[in-house]
């Protein structure tokens, strides 16, 4: 079992939907949490971080960590087009860089 | 890309033969990291350095070496490419010992 676990899709869904993607971890002492956003060809740019449960905003983007669940969860509010992308989670003990767990991706299309 | 620049950025060579990638950095950040991102795998540690000559060992470091003989630069070296070494490498650097990664562009590599 991978200490990452995300789906793949790809999720499709038309513009200005909300879109909500997920991951879940095994490793209870994950306290930092990454999502990044990768575009075709591109490398992964940081989208939200987070340090232990709770929520965070920013903008159209909601970030979510529920520990007791480990289950960690994207929000994106009317969504568009140029969200069209692959969205990774992230997650660390907080030991450094060098130790962190990526997700495998889900694509995401918007639909005009 | 955060002042990241990786080349080549596309590189096809056969089997048995070296590689090597470079990374260059502008923004003068003391950690310095190598990942390979394959389908269902997403982004996997190979080395990385917390200073010049100082590097570790990552999640899938068999069959890579690494050099960093300037704050700026990060060398990536395949000795004898194999077929399971094709794959997008992406350098990676940060700050300091936080999670936060800034990404380069990647680096396509296909060994035939």
């Amino acid at each position: 079992q991978k200490e990452v676990e995300q789906d793949p899709g790809p999720l499709s869904v038309p513009e200005g939907a909300i879109v909500s993607l997920n991951c879940t971890y095994s490793n209870s002492a994950f306290q930092y949490f990454m999502w990044y956003r990768q575009y075709s060809r591109k490398g992964p740019e940081l989208l939200m971080y987070t340090y232990s449960s709770g929520n965070k905003e920013d903008g159209r983007f909601t970030a979510q960590v529920d520990k007791s669940s480990k289950y960690i969860s994207l929000f994106i509010r009317d969504s568009q087009p140029s969200d069209s992308a692959t969205y990774l989670c992230a997650m660390s003990e907080g030991t450094g860089g060098f130790k962190t767990i990526f997700g495998a991706g889900t694509r995401l299309f918007v639909k005009a | 890309d955060a002042g990241i620049t990786q080349s080549p950025r596309h590189k096809v060579t056969e089997t048995g033969t070296p590689v090597t990638l470079r990374c260059h950095q502008t923004e003068n950040h003391r950690y310095m990291y190598w990942y390979r991102q394959d389908p269902g795998h997403g982004l996997r540690l190979i080395h990385y350095s917390y200073g010049v000559k100082d590097t570790d060992k990552g999640e899938v470091s068999d069959g890579y070496s690494v050099s960093r003989s300037k704050t700026e630069d990060f060398l990536l070296t395949l000795e004898s490419a194999t077929s399971s070494q094709t794959s997008v490498y992406f350098c990676a650097i940060g700050p300091t010992t936080n999670e936060k990664l800034f990404f380069g562009s990647g680096t396509q590599l296909s060994v035939l």
